[in-house]
């Protein structure tokens, strides 16, 4: 059973390009969350969604980042007209239930944007 | 949003030291605790899952315990080895981690 997977591993992009970084859940996984790591800070939450829908998007900008999951295909985080301070490794995790039942959720290996 | 804290924020002990650090949360409507370990340059990686109050969880020298009434859950390293060295997490049912406790064990 293949891990999450997220792509690019790694990505490069100019300031006010569009970054999409895509993750793939586990098997049987619904439910996939999107973390941020900035340089010497922890593990931020940014969004959790299920299958076709957003659950708790609290922890996103309020600009220029969206996320979806669709019925089909990979979770995509989405950063609009990048800036430097974008810069950061984006991870993803999926589970197969919600938190409250206790379920581990498994990390991807990251995605490193670079906003030059 | 379930604010969890962690104390100390670091840690450096010697091998062969038992250490042990600190996930505070608030203690009303409790469903789950959750304790990763994370390497850098890695991703984190799942420790415990713990549901009820007095649960002890172990996985070799590493062990939690949690108390919900309180709300706390300790995390315990006997005998800690250079590769005991990580950032240690804990996040509530809604996996918002808290800022962690960066272990680093000297040989």
């Amino acid at each position: 059973n293949a891990g999450v997977m997220q792509n690019p591993r790694h990505l490069v992009r100019r300031r006010g390009q569009e970054a999409r970084l895509r993750c793939s859940p586990m098997k049987g996984h619904s439910h996939v969350y999107w973390y941020r790591q900035l340089p010497e800070e922890g593990l931020k939450f940014m969004v959790y969604l299920q299958k076709e829908n957003i659950i708790d998007e609290s922890g996103m900008p309020k600009e220029r980042f969206s996320a979806e999951f669709p019925k089909e295909g990979p979770s995509i985080l989405r950063i609009q007209q990048v800036v430097r301070g974008d810069s950061a490794a984006y991870f993803c995790a999926s589970s197969p239930l919600s938190g409250r039942t206790g379920n581990t959720i498994y990390f991807g290996e990251g995605s490193w944007l670079t906003v030059v | 949003i379930l604010n969890v804290e962690q104390s100390p924020q670091s840690l450096h002990v010697q091998e062969g030291d038992s250490t042990n650090f600190t996930c505070s949360f608030p203690s009303s409507n409790f469903y789950a605790l959750h304790w990763y370990r994370w390497e850098t340059a890695k991703s984190p990686e799942a420790l415990f899952v713990m549901t009820l109050n007095g649960d002890e969880k172990k996985k070799g020298r590493i062990s939690a315990t949690l108390n919900t009434k309180e709300g706390y859950s300790y995390l315990y390293i006997k005998g800690s080895q250079p590769e005991d060295s990580a950032t240690y997490l804990c996040a509530l049912w809604d996996m918002r981690f808290g800022a962690g406790t960066r272990l680093t064990v000297k040989p």
